[in-house]
């Protein structure tokens, strides 16, 4: 079964530090693709990123960063530089497809509090 | 703003009634996806549409449907609604159906059932 593991409930940093939340899945398909969505106190669900299960390479968005290593199944996101603004639930997720549809796995999430 | 609009907002409702939430996907977008947000089930894949077909099924309770218009809209039926189905409903939309599109959400219908 297809499964998103968020170890981390809720991570508190002080702005201008650097955090990473992890993401560990679990899926027996060859082809899968990864998300990261963002929920702010607002409650929209706002996408991030998406990576496909042949690119293990880094990606860097100005201060966001993800980390793919099939090796250990973790798809980790990293914020550099924090500030107010990140604070947010985040999500990770695991697209689960088949010849028909698709449908997204979520993780629990992780609540981010950046404080000033 | 994803360019999926979910109608109402809000919602407050009876235990025992029926309530539709609607959907206007991304323009171009062919798939709508439903998804339920509850404190103690987290975001859980309820179904997806492609084009007017049900496509995908996750934990979607009988009591729910949910239907694809040919203008591409879609409604969710909730119908004998008990306390438990107090949640946030999001509509997603992508271009296709069977692949790795990332889904765009709509604001989410906030559904409190009393």
């Amino acid at each position: 079964a297809q499964k998103v593991t968020q170890a981390q409930t809720e991570i508190s940093v002080v702005e201008k530090e650097d955090v990473t939340l992890d993401c560990v899945y679990e899926t027996r398909d060859t082809t899968y693709y990864l998300f990261w969505y963002k929920q702010p106190p607002s409650g929209e669900l706002v996408f991030l990123i998406r990576r496909n299960s042949f690119d293990e390479q880094n990606e860097i968005s100005g201060r966001y960063s993800w980390n793919f290593q099939k090796s250990t199944s973790s798809f980790n996101f990293t914020i550099t530089a924090s500030q107010v603004v990140d604070s947010a639930v985040y999500f990770c997720a695991l697209i689960k497809i088949n010849q028909a549809g698709t449908a997204l796995i979520f993780g629990k999430g992780t609540t981010l509090s950046v404080s000033s | 703003d994803s360019g999926v609009t979910q109608t109402p907002k809000h919602l407050i409702t009876a235990t025992g009634q029926r309530v539709t939430l609607r959907c206007s996907p991304r323009s171009g977008d062919l798939s709508v996806y439903w998804y339920q947000q509850s404190l103690d089930q987290g975001l859980q894949f309820l179904i997806q549409y492609y084009n007017g077909e049900e496509r995908a099924k996750g934990n979607i309770l009988e009591r729910f449907s949910a239907q694809q218009f040919p203008d591409l809209h879609s409604e969710l039926n909730l119908s004998s609604l008990e306390l438990g189905d107090s949640a946030l409903y999001f509509c997603a939309s992508s271009a296709h159906a069977g692949s790795g599109d990332e889904q765009f959400f709509g604001p989410g219908t906030r559904l409190t059932v009393l």
